[in-house]
């Protein structure tokens, strides 16, 4: 199976910052990577396929980048509804795996 | 409006099998296939399996010998059954659709809410 590791678990950032998450996969995935925003109590949202394609209804703060195995999501101007946990997922190859996940906190 | 919907039995008792129902509505299992994923209270996401808009499946080789997923598609249900379950199958379970019209891409574009399961004596 591949695994992904996204290295940070959680972070604090401030309201307006921008923010960077970054997605290593074990192996090369070819940008086959989704992104999912969950927040306390909810299912997870999915906010970004194939790397860089952003669903819509997503807000245009939010962008992918990467390729080969690495991978970021980036907020610019960070806002309160975006306090949540991330998840990256790659589905280049089956089973289809998580990141471990990236909490944004407030400071 | 796609929408999915997880409906559970809530608690279950450990080596007892599990039985979960996903209700969707907006589109039509013939055409789109609805993945099982889970999460264990304050851990991350689990890929658990996959019924295909033809019928077919696919399962998560870890749980493959207690897993099973099949569906009816005039209810617009799909069912998750897994057994011999543990502690450790304490989780929230989702179901979420795959988002290629007859096809597979292997991620998921609309989740249910999910139904909390709960394994204990």
């Amino acid at each position: 199976d591949i695994q992904m590791t996204q290295s940070s678990s959680s972070f604090s950032v401030s309201l307006g910052d921008r923010v960077t998450i970054t997605c290593k996969a074990s192996e090369d995935i070819y940008n086959r990577l989704a992104w999912y925003q969950q927040k306390p109590g909810n299912a997870p949202r999915l906010l970004i396929s194939g790397a860089t394609s952003l669903e819509t209804g997503v807000p245009s703060r939010f962008s992918g980048s990467g390729s080969g195995k690495d991978y970021t999501l980036s907020i610019t101007s960070l806002q309160t509804e975006d306090v949540a946990t991330y998840y990256c997922q790659q589905y280049w190859s089956t089973p289809p795996t998580f990141g471990g996940g990236t909490k944004l906190e407030i400071k | 409006q796609v929408q999915l919907k997880e409906s559970g039995p809530g608690l279950v008792a450990p080596s007892q099998s599990l039985s979960i129902t996903c209700t969707v509505s907006g589109f039509s299992l013939t055409s789109y296939g609805v993945h099982w994923v889970r999460q264990p209270p304050g851990k991350g996401l689990e890929w658990l399996g996959v019924i295909w808009a033809g019928g077919s499946t696919n399962y998560n080789s870890a749980l493959m010998s207690r897993l099973s997923i099949s569906k009816d598609n005039s209810k617009s249900q799909v069912f998750l059954k897994m057994n011999s379950l543990q502690t450790d199958d304490t989780a929230m379970y989702y179901c979420a659709r795959d988002p290629l019209y007859y096809g597979n891409y292997w991620y998921f574009d609309v989740w249910g809410a999910g139904t909390t399961v709960t394994v204990s004596s």
